[in-house]
């Protein structure tokens, strides 16, 4: 079972549309941050939120972290086909010295 | 910014061999390393987790005497696939962490493992 469950598993879009992946745990979490992995690639940290209630903007991408530190979201704006790529939550938490990450979510924008 | 290096990328090896994969901080010291395995399209499975001048802690399912990890200085950490099988064929994936903080994790870029 996954500490770290994410919503929708796979997603394919237009170039231009929105879209909101989600990430969700039923226990807290000190931390939260959002990955990017290519294929054959190690993923590559886009944001860390630490405080609940949290937003971050990264360009067309907001970052929210929940009010209870157990869930995050991603939203992003006008989706382009270099938004491709397999996009992973991850999170250490208070009780455990260890650092999890979510079952992922692959997108594909389409031109 | 915090880099950390892994070697090799990929390794082919047969049936019954061992396989070392290193994965070192270059520019930070590591207190504690993670282990990570990735098959296709999934998400990354905690293997283990190592500190410094101590045992690795093991994942649930994680064979330790399949999977040694050894973690002998504050910037080396290494995964040996002993006796390694096909099905030990997958993505492996190291992290570091500088620190306590429970964020500020760097990842090294991979290493595909093939048995043949």
């Amino acid at each position: 079972t996954q500490l770290l469950e994410q919503s929708p598993q796979f997603l394919s879009i237009q170039e231009g549309e929105n879209l909101t992946v989600y990430c969700n745990s039923s226990s807290v979490f000190s931390s939260l941050q959002w990955y990017r992995q290519e294929p054959g690639e190690g993923p590559v940290l886009l944001v860390t939120v630490v405080t609940g209630g949290e937003v971050k903007k990264l360009k067309r991408l907001t970052f929210q972290f929940g009010d209870a530190r157990k869930d995050s979201s991603l939203h992003i704006t006008a989706a382009q086909p270099g938004d491709t790529g397999l996009y992973l939550c991850a999170g250490g938490g208070y009780n455990f010295n260890k650092f999890y990450f979510g079952s992922g979510t692959k997108l594909n924008v389409k031109p | 910014g915090a880099v950390v290096s892994q070697h090799p990328s990929r390794v082919i090896c047969k049936s019954g061999t061992s396989v070392k994969i290193e994965c070192r901080s270059l520019d930070f010291q590591a207190t504690t390393m993670f282990w990570y395995r990735q098959f296709p399209k999934q998400s990354l499975m905690l293997m283990a987790t190592s500190n410094e001048g101590s045992k690795a802690t093991y994942e649930q399912g994680v064979e330790k005497d399949k999977f040694l990890i050894n973690h002998a200085s504050l910037t080396l950490s290494t995964l040996t696939v002993t006796s390694a099988h096909p099905e030990d064929s997958s993505f492996y994936i190291c992290s570091a962490r500088e620190g306590i903080a429970n964020y500020g994790y760097t990842f090294g870029s991979g290493t595909r493992l093939t048995v043949v």
